[in-house]
């Protein structure tokens, strides 16, 4: 099945800076989230948007819906320890088969 | 509360050996998922059910089984014939087939 391309792959920081990472496709979803996950355990969903454009925020966490429909970046600021752990995008489409579609992940290491 | 239980968090078969996992939610949704996570890798769906009675095969079904007996419960089978068996097991649940899905803690399946 297809997977989402996800990047980086894995980020080493200090505690403090700010984090950016992104998911694109080759096909448009209708609806991307952004999901984290600490070792052992299952994920939890972050922020979830559903219009093209649309900019989301969580508490430090910023997420934004590519105008493409294509594409969605999450941004975190001024990270701190327990921010550590995989951060996942996953795209969903109304049309046919509807279910996830998940990126290969981000392992986010903080150096304190 | 209202959440999501999958049991047990470790699990270890012998080769050969069928296991079941188990997955139980009191949020009432209707459906509900399975997905296997492999090291460095995202999250792929094995089977996923929108109501009682019924299940549908996602990207990666062969050798796994399912049943949608009651809408609180979604059992999956990892049978003989899966090849790779040893992974993390993820079960999760929407409203509906709505995108924003909630997971369970997993199991770790190891198989000897």
């Amino acid at each position: 099945g297809q997977q989402l391309n996800q990047s980086p792959q894995s980020m080493f920081i200090q505690e403090g800076e700010d984090v950016s990472m992104n998911c694109t496709s080759s096909s448009i979803f209708n609806t991307w989230l952004w999901y984290k996950q600490d070792p052992g355990e299952g994920p939890v969903l972050l922020i979830a948007l559903y219009k093209a454009g649309e900019l989301t925020s969580n508490g430090r966490l910023t997420a934004q819906f590519g105008i493409t429909r294509k594409d969605s970046f999450l941004n975190i600021s001024a990270s701190i320890p327990s921010d550590v752990g995989i951060y996942f995008c996953a795209g969903h489409r109304l049309q046919g088969a509807q279910k996830l579609v998940f990126g290969q992940g981000t392992r986010l290491t903080i150096n304190p | 509360d209202g959440g999501i239980t999958q049991s047990p968090k470790y699990l270890f078969r012998k080769e050969g050996q069928n296991v079941t996992l188990s997955c139980e939610q009191n949020l009432n949704h209707d459906a509900m998922y399975w997905y296997r996570q492999d090291p460095g890798q995202g999250l792929r769906l094995i089977y996923y059910s929108q109501i009682v009675n019924d299940f549908q095969k996602g990207d990666i079904a062969e050798g796994y089984s399912v049943s949608r007996e009651k809408k609180e419960s979604f059992p999956l089978t990892v049978t003989s014939a899966q090849k790779n068996p040893t992974a993390f097991y993820l079960c999760a649940s929407s409203i509906d087939l709505r995108p924003e899905q909630f997971f369970g803690p997993g199991t770790r399946l190891t198989v000897l």
